[in-house]
Formats: C-alpha cells, sequence, structure tokens
C-alpha cells in the first residue's frame, strides 16, 4: 500500500514570501500526484496533477509541484504567495489504474499574513 | 453539472442514532468514495465503489456501511453513532475515462457531530 507524509503541518510566510511545501512518498509503483487544496469552509479543489511526461508541472493560481522519482518527492512550491493562499494544502497518490485508492497526506495549513 | 453533491452540510447524532450521509453526481462517474477527514490525519477512505452494484472497503471501513443502486447515488449509512465518528465526510467521484490520471472531484462535504 502507498503512504504520504507532509512534514510541514503548519506554514507561515508574510505576502510575497516563496513557498515550498514538502510531499514524499512511497510506493513501489507507478503512481498518480496530487496536490488538493481546501479554503476555509470549501471542499477539496485540485491544483495539479503528474501523471507522465515533464516532471515539472503548472497549476492553478501559480502554483507547480515537480516530481523527483529518484526521491520519491513532489514538493509544491510558488514564486509569491498572496494573503488569499491560506488554505490547507493536501498531497494525495493513487496507484496508476486505481482510482479508489487515493492516499492523503496530513496537510499544511498554510497562513500568509497581510 | 452541479458535480457531486452532498446533504446534509451539518448534522448532530446522539450516540447510537442511525443516519445516511446523502452523496449524488451527475456526471456519470464509474467511481464513488466516501473518504473522512479529522485533524491531521488528513482524509481517510471509508468505502468506494467502481460501478453500480459494486462496493468494497476502503482504510476505515469500521461503523459504515454503503450501497450502489444507481450510477449517481452513492449513500453512506451510520447504523449506530459513536463520537469516534465525529468527523467530517467527502463524497469523491472519477471517470473511468480520465485513466490514467484518475482524478477524483470532491461534493462540499458534511460536518458530522457525535454526542
Amino acid at each position: 500500500a502507498q503512504s504520504v507524509s507532509q512534514h510541514n503541518h503548519h506554514v507561515i510566510l508574510s505576502e510575497a514570501a516563496s513557498l515550498e511545501l514538502g510531499c514524499n512518498y512511497s510506493y513501489g509503483g507507478t503512481v498518480n500526484l496530487f496536490w488538493y487544496v481546501q479554503y476555509p469552509g470549501q471542499h477539496l479543489q485540485l491544483l495539479l496533477k503528474y501523471f507522465s511526461g515533464d516532471p515539472l508541472v503548472k497549476g492553478i493560481k501559480g502554483f507547480e509541484a515537480e516530481f523527483i522519482k529518484s526521491k520519491f518527492s513532489f514538493n509544491l512550491r510558488k514564486p509569491s504567495v498572496q494573503w488569499s493562499d491560506t488554505a490547507e494544502y493536501f498531497c494525495a497518490v493513487n496507484a496508476r489504474g486505481s482510482a479508489r485508492q487515493l492516499t492523503f497526506g496530513s496537510g499544511t495549513q498554510l497562513t500568509v499574513l497581510p | 453539472n452541479a458535480g457531486v453533491t452532498q446533504t446534509p452540510k451539518f448534522q448532530v447524532l446522539k450516540t447510537g442514532q442511525s443516519m445516511t450521509l446523502q452523496c449524488a453526481q451527475d456526471m456519470n462517474h464509474e467511481y464513488m468514495s466516501w473518504y473522512r477527514q479529522d485533524p491531521g490525519m488528513g482524509l481517510r477512505l471509508i468505502h468506494y465503489s467502481v460501478g453500480a452494484g459494486i462496493t468494497d472497503q476502503g482504510e476505515v471501513p469500521n461503523g459504515y456501511n454503503v450501497s450502489r443502486s444507481t450510477t449517481e447515488d452513492f449513500p453512506l449509512r451510520l447504523l449506530s453513532a459513536a463520537p469516534s465518528q465525529t468527523s467530517v465526510y467527502f463524497c469523491a467521484s472519477s471517470s473511468r475515462q480520465e485513466a490514467p490520471t484518475d482524478t477524483q472531484y470532491f461534493g462540499p462535504g458534511t460536518r458530522l457531530t457525535v454526542l
């Protein structure tokens, strides 16, 4: 079975600071990788995903993530955060072809100070 | 399309009561899943379905039942609620046609409190 680790539980940044949230997974086979965002009081929304090709994927709202296979990592980045980025961010993985087996990390709460 | 809808949004139960959380999707997705979200633990899979009439257990199935009589609906039943089931419940769906990315689409959630 796969597992996902998010090492940063709570990150506090000032506006315009750069962001990097760590995500590591463990699984022996081919995986799909996702970052979801949950704004306060709202449901999860897909931020970006990787399944093949260019390991640097770009998502909505200026976010990007880089898949490093040798490190089993899929870190989320944004060069300049905004107050509106305050939310909880979840990294998730599923084994290729297994739509049902989506495994989530514990989440990282990002607080951006104006 | 309404996407994935869930009712109710909020619910308070007493220990031992039963209830059904409703989930519906209008995207003709084959796959549907139920997750619970607890602080510091992310989302954990409760039950899932790969099509009408087919369900299976996820990571934390105890205390929950599901059925899938139609493609659109995937209700989650709590037969005898316990305080440990206090959580936020999310329903999700995805389409086989989106393979291999298998992106899941989430509903707005149901916040359940068991006293």
